[in-house]
């Protein structure tokens, strides 16, 4: 157990809707990172946060949106949702140290249909 | 744009072979370097982290080495067991960066027959 829990396991939507993915980070850690992975692509690195504020930007599209609250929790907010956005979206902490390794949750599984 | 690449995409050997696979990232501006397990169905498990050129580790069976002048790691398995069957993944970070922009590779998927 690496101690990041993510909400829901599972998602089924529609095109259009908007959904909200939660990442609880594990004790002590205070950088979150989401991560988007389709069919037969690599981990895709869309956002971190660090304590509450935005510390890095990937490819992360203009529909989606991420924040960090005090208590350090996460959320991923994917909204007008394309078939396209179907993927396993995963949440990572760390301590954020040079040598410190991301702690990975089970992650989301989204489909659009 | 910064490309790691995995070698090879999969791999099946049998139960007590030894193994190994490559990990090539960028040899300039070299940070850091991971090298995770992620197990079907399950998440990513960091098995390393390599800063140092040259540098060695070693977690049971499993080895890593590091060559940041040319830009590759090998990953290493002794004497593979069925459990051992997961893809593993590297992923490099390079100096300035924050642990954000680590870059992952597509993974090499191992299986191993009982």
């Amino acid at each position: 157990d690496s101690g990041v829990t993510q909400t829901p396991k599972h998602l089924i939507t529609a095109t259009g809707q908007r959904v909200t993915l939660r990442c609880s980070p594990r004790s002590g850690d205070l950088s979150v990172y989401w991560y988007q992975q389709s069919l037969d692509q690599g981990l895709q690195f869309l956002i971190q946060y660090y304590n509450g504020e935005e510390r890095a930007k990937g490819n992360i599209l203009e529909r989606f949106s991420a924040q960090q609250f005090p208590d350090l929790h996460s959320e991923l907010n994917l909204s007008s949702l394309e078939l396209g956005d179907s993927a396993l979206y995963f949440c990572a902490s760390s301590v954020e140290r040079s040598n410190s390794p991301l702690h990975f949750g089970n992650g989301t599984r989204l489909t659009v249909t | 744009i910064l490309n790691v690449e995995q070698s090879p995409q999969s791999l099946h050997v049998q139960e007590g072979d030894s193994t190994n696979f490559t990990c090539s990232f960028p040899s300039s501006n070299f940070y850091a370097l991971h090298w995770y397990r992620w197990e079907t169905a399950k998440s990513p498990e960091a098995l390393f982290v390599m800063t140092l050129n040259g540098d060695e580790k070693k977690k049971g069976r499993i080895s890593a080495t590091l060559n940041t002048k040319e830009g590759y790691s090998y990953l290493y398995i002794k004497g593979s067991q069925p459990e051992d069957s997961a893809t593993y993944l590297c992923a490099f970070l390079n100096y300035g960066g924050s642990q954000g922009n680590l870059i992952f590779g597509k993974g090499t998927k191992l299986s191993v027959k009982p």
